[in-house]
């Protein structure tokens, strides 16, 4: 039972640069969400999906791009890295609809120098 | 801006001793979830409270939620060293969307 992936684990990136951090989850999961967690803030919601070809803002998307092609895959893309982004990011997935438990992946730690 | 928020901030106990956290938040919720994180860890579903109810327990926790006063609280019994673990409310205000605290951090002592 994989449950949610993220990869990386860790990820170091020059100011400017873009990349995109994976989430795979295996569970036919409807909804799923990147949310990014900093010290003393608690989980902030980036982006979310509710299915294949939908998404929508949370409430700190600027700077991230997402998609959702697949039920399975919901990639976060950072444009132009900048160190405000350095932040932990964790995806989560749920069934759709009110009052499912959201499965979260390991994170992925994210500097940018 | 966040939704729920957590107090204590830190709670420091020791084995055998209950850990009471508490949550607040602002607006109508359909549920509110608490959720568990280790140390470097994802978050992990501990338990959830619909609004309707007021009292739920799982082991040996404790959720109640006072709807009025917009507030519920977590009641740990009996903590042990592997209780320790940051403690986070979550509510779902909109189909789906999950608004996090900034948690409660507990350290159990032996």
């Amino acid at each position: 039972n994989a449950g949610v992936t993220q990869t990386p684990k860790f990820q170091v990136l020059k100011t400017g640069q873009s990349m995109t951090l994976q989430c795979a989850q295996d569970m036919n999961h409807e909804y799923m969400s990147w949310y990014r967690q900093d010290p003393g803030m608690g989980l902030r919601l980036i982006h979310y999906s509710v299915g294949a070809g939908i998404t929508d803002q949370g409430e700190v998307p600027n700077g991230y791009n997402v998609s959702r092609s697949t039920t399975e895959d919901f990639p976060l893309r950072l444009l132009s890295a900048a160190p405000s982004q350095t932040s932990v990011y964790f995806c989560a997935s749920s069934h759709r609809g009110i009052g499912y438990e959201a499965f979260f992946g390991q994170g992925t730690r994210l500097t940018v120098v | 801006s966040q939704q729920g928020e957590e107090d204590p901030q830190a709670l420091s106990i020791q084995e055998g001793e209950n850990a009471t956290m508490n949550c607040s938040y602002k607006t109508s919720i359909n549920n509110l979830q608490w959720y568990r994180q280790n140390s470097g860890r994802g978050l992990v579903h501990l338990i959830l409270i619909r609004s309707n109810e007021r009292e739920k327990h799982s082991g040996r926790l404790r959720v109640t939620l006072d709807t009025s006063k917009k507030s519920s609280s977590l009641l740990i019994t009996a903590s042990r060293a592997a209780d320790t673990a940051s403690y986070f409310c979550a509510t779902q205000p909109l189909l789906n969307k999950l608004i996090f605290g900034a948690g409660t951090r507990l350290a159990v002592h032996p």
